[in-house]
């Protein structure tokens, strides 16, 4: 079973709207960390937001806020106000287990267009 | 702060050739992580170090593939010999500390062409 799953392969957004590109998860473990990352066609890989399994609040990071639905094991991301920066690929990413070191699990990622 | 540094920047190479990457991670990282992407998909572990021993190597294909991390710092990845879908981009990642909520620094990458 996909650890990661986001379903959306592609996603068009006009300038200045708010996006919300989706990510479910799987794990039976109880600790785990949420990450979202983006890559542009350059290819680095440049972290946006993280989330633990026990925050009590969604997390939030400038344009960026993960909406985090425990029950539903979904961490989507929301970007608000975009802009044509903001084109790039979005991966959502999870760490399971109590251990900050355990590797992360990537999604197929979201690649995400901006227009003008 | 200097980022992950890696090198080559692009590689292209003929089937069953060799080939070695390298990564320098940030200063006092002590995780190092090197992942596999493949065209259309998110970036998959190959094998993780801490410090200068190995801590994961479940997804290396190791008769092919081998890394190494001396001296806990820089670390090569070697690919002997390629295959055509050995054909993708290299990432190497640190980490600092423990913390779960630490990210992962990436670098550039090593995007590899096998022909």
């Amino acid at each position: 079973a996909q650890k990661i799953t986001q379903t959306q392969p592609g996603m068009f957004v006009q300038e200045k709207e708010a996006v919300t590109l989706d990510c479910t998860y799987d794990t039976s473990d109880p600790s785990y960390g949420l990450f979202w990352y983006k890559q542009p066609s350059s290819g680095e890989m440049i972290f946006l937001i993280y989330q633990g399994s026990y925050d009590q609040q969604n997390a939030t990071e400038g344009r960026y806020s993960l909406n985090f639905q425990k029950a539903r094991k979904s961490a989507n991301l929301v970007i608000s106000a975009s802009q044509l920066g903001d084109s790039a690929m979005y991966f959502c990413a999870m760490r399971e287990g109590p251990e900050g070191n355990t590797p992360l699990v990537f999604g197929k990622g979201t690649r995400l267009s901006v227009i003008a | 702060e200097a980022g992950v540094a890696q090198s080559p920047r692009y590689k292209i190479i003929e089937k069953r050739q060799s080939v070695a990457f390298w990564c320098n991670p940030i200063s006092g990282h002590a995780t190092l992580y090197w992942y596999q992407q493949i065209l259309g998909q998110g970036p998959k572990l190959l094998i993780q170090f801490q410090n200068n021993g190995v801590v994961d190597d479940s997804q290396l294909p190791k008769d092919r593939f081998s890394a190494e991390r001396l001296k806990g710092v820089d670390s090569t990845l070697k690919i002997q010999p390629a295959k055509l879908e050995d054909s993708a981009v290299y990432l190497c990642a640190s980490k600092s500390g423990g913390a779960s909520y630490n990210e992962q620094f990436f670098g550039p990458g090593t995007r590899l062409t096998v022909l």
